[in-house]
């Protein structure tokens, strides 16, 4: 099946700092990556749509300053949190689409990476 | 936007019996309708998923069933097995967004 990796699976920063997540679909090509935030114990909340080559489509509510996002290739979407905050700490997860027919039902099916955890001191 | 409800949001059952989570969905535009399984500290994994022009698909100890009328579609397994105990999340997308839209989830403890 498809397979999408992330890292750092978990990160610890201080507040102020930047951290980058990479997330990397291993055995196919991504036409369109997404990322997601999760907090304890609650669901995922869509944060950003990234095609290679062109901007991100940000969600309302998410800042798209302070969260950078770049598809630079067909394999890697990176995720930047900019001075980042203890309110940032967070289960970022990204996933992708496209690329070959594993357990779903098409090349539509999104692939959901491990997960980065944050947290910010 | 699509307005996502899923039930019930704690399960628990007997191992060996079945457990069946419901996943209600507002707009009839919706036509692909995945059930995601995450297990603790990681990402969310397929399990299911099924297309509007399908009422049910199964495979193995795990189906799914769509009513399209009513809008909504349900998660089923049978056999229930600790291993199931999880937290499973449907996403109803349409097409042309191919964003997915989470329920709250459901949180399944299957007991030994």
């Amino acid at each position: 099946g498809a397979v999408v990796s992330q890292h750092p699976s978990w990160v610890i920063c201080k507040s102020g700092t930047s951290v980058k997540i990479e997330c990397r679909s291993l055995d196919f090509q991504a036409t369109t990556m997404f990322w997601y935030r999760q907090f304890p114990k609650q669901s995922l909340m869509l944060m950003a749509t990234s095609n290679e080559g062109s901007k991100a489509t940000y969600e309302q509510g998410v800042e798209k300053d302070k969260f950078l996002i770049n598809h630079a290739s067909l394999t890697l979407s990176t995720l930047t949190v900019t001075s980042a905050h203890p309110e940032d700490s967070s289960f970022y997860i990204c996933s992708a689409r496209g690329g070959l027919a594993g357990a779903g039902s098409g090349t539509d099916t999104q692939y959901f990476g491990p997960g980065t955890r944050l947290t910010v001191l | 936007g699509e307005n996502v409800e899923q039930h019930p949001s704690t399960l628990s059952v007997q191992e060996g019996d079945s457990a069946v989570i419901k996943c209600t969905y507002s707009d009839s535009a919706s036509n692909y309708f995945p059930w995601y399984k995450q297990e603790l500290g990681k990402g969310p994994q397929l399990i299911i998923d099924i297309r509007s022009n399908v009422g049910e698909k199964k495979d193995q100890r795990i189906a799914v069933t769509l009513n399209k009328t009513a809008k909504h579609f349900s998660l089923h397994i049978t056999e229930t097995q600790p291993e199931d105990s999880a937290v499973y999340f449907c996403a109803p997308r349409m097409d042309s967004s191919y964003k997915l839209i989470f329920g709250s989830g459901t949180r399944l403890l299957v007991r030994p």
